[in-house]
């Protein structure tokens, strides 16, 4: 079965300090990965895919991702966090061949001043 | 680019009545329209998956008299929550698909209360 796994309900940042959302996910053949992020009241706003090719990714506001095939892994990273990138984040995967996303539970980040 | 719109973005209504969400793909076409609910502090729950011009898929436990699902062109999909009840009270987001079909863009969301 497919399935995405965010195991941090929160992440807390101070801001500045470099910042790793979770994600694991388990699918059948080569996965397509996404993580996009929800503001309160508002849908989500893509960020960034791994398709294939380079295993580091990198996507819209300084977030960048890294592909990591043996631990079946896809976490978010950001060097320098700032308090406006405090959100809810969603990893999710796409099997090959197939339209559905299969979304994680979603990580809540806190980044404090 | 690859903007998705919602409308309305929030609507009240009385038990027993329809409400009509529109999600239209403003600068792309979409050839595959998904639709999802969300609960508070849940993930998303995908509802149906839509094509244009033929009828939408449906999840398990999902009513597809209940939700209607209509994706008349390539610009356009529409969901009609039929005679909704309390427990339809959501927030249901769509997202849209073009033809390289390799990232879904999601709309605002609709927030939906029925008293």
């Amino acid at each position: 079965a497919q399935s995405v796994a965010q195991p941090e309900d929160q992440v807390n940042v101070a801001e500045g300090n470099p910042l790793t959302v979770k994600c694991t996910y388990s699918v059948s053949g080569n996965p397509y990965l996404f993580w996009y992020v929800q503001y309160p009241n508002r849908g989500l706003q893509f960020l960034l895919k791994y398709i294939t090719g380079d295993n580091l990714v990198k996507g819209s506001y300084g977030f960048e991702a890294e592909f990591n095939k043996s631990q079946t892994s896809f976490h978010l990273k950001k060097p320098s966090a700032l308090v406006s990138d405090s959100a809810l984040y969603f990893c999710a995967v796409r099997a090959y061949n197939t339209d559905k996303l299969i979304f994680g539970t979603g990580t809540r980040l806190q980044v404090f001043p | 680019g690859a903007v998705v719109s919602q409308h309305p973005s929030w609507v009240i209504c009385k038990s027993g009545t329809s409400v009509k969400i529109e999600c239209r793909s403003l600068d792309f076409q979409a050839t595959t329209m998904f639709w999802y609910r969300q609960f508070p502090k849940q993930s998303l729950m995908l509802m149906a998956t839509s094509n244009e011009g033929s009828k939408a898929t449906y999840e398990q436990g999902v009513e597809k008299d209940k939700f209607l699902i209509n994706h008349a062109s390539l610009t356009l999909s529409t969901l009609t929550v039929t005679s909704a009840h309390p427990e339809d009270s959501s927030f249901y987001i769509c997202s849209a698909e073009g033809r390289g079909k390799e990232t879904q863009y999601f709309g605002p969301g609709t927030r939906l209360l029925v008293l």
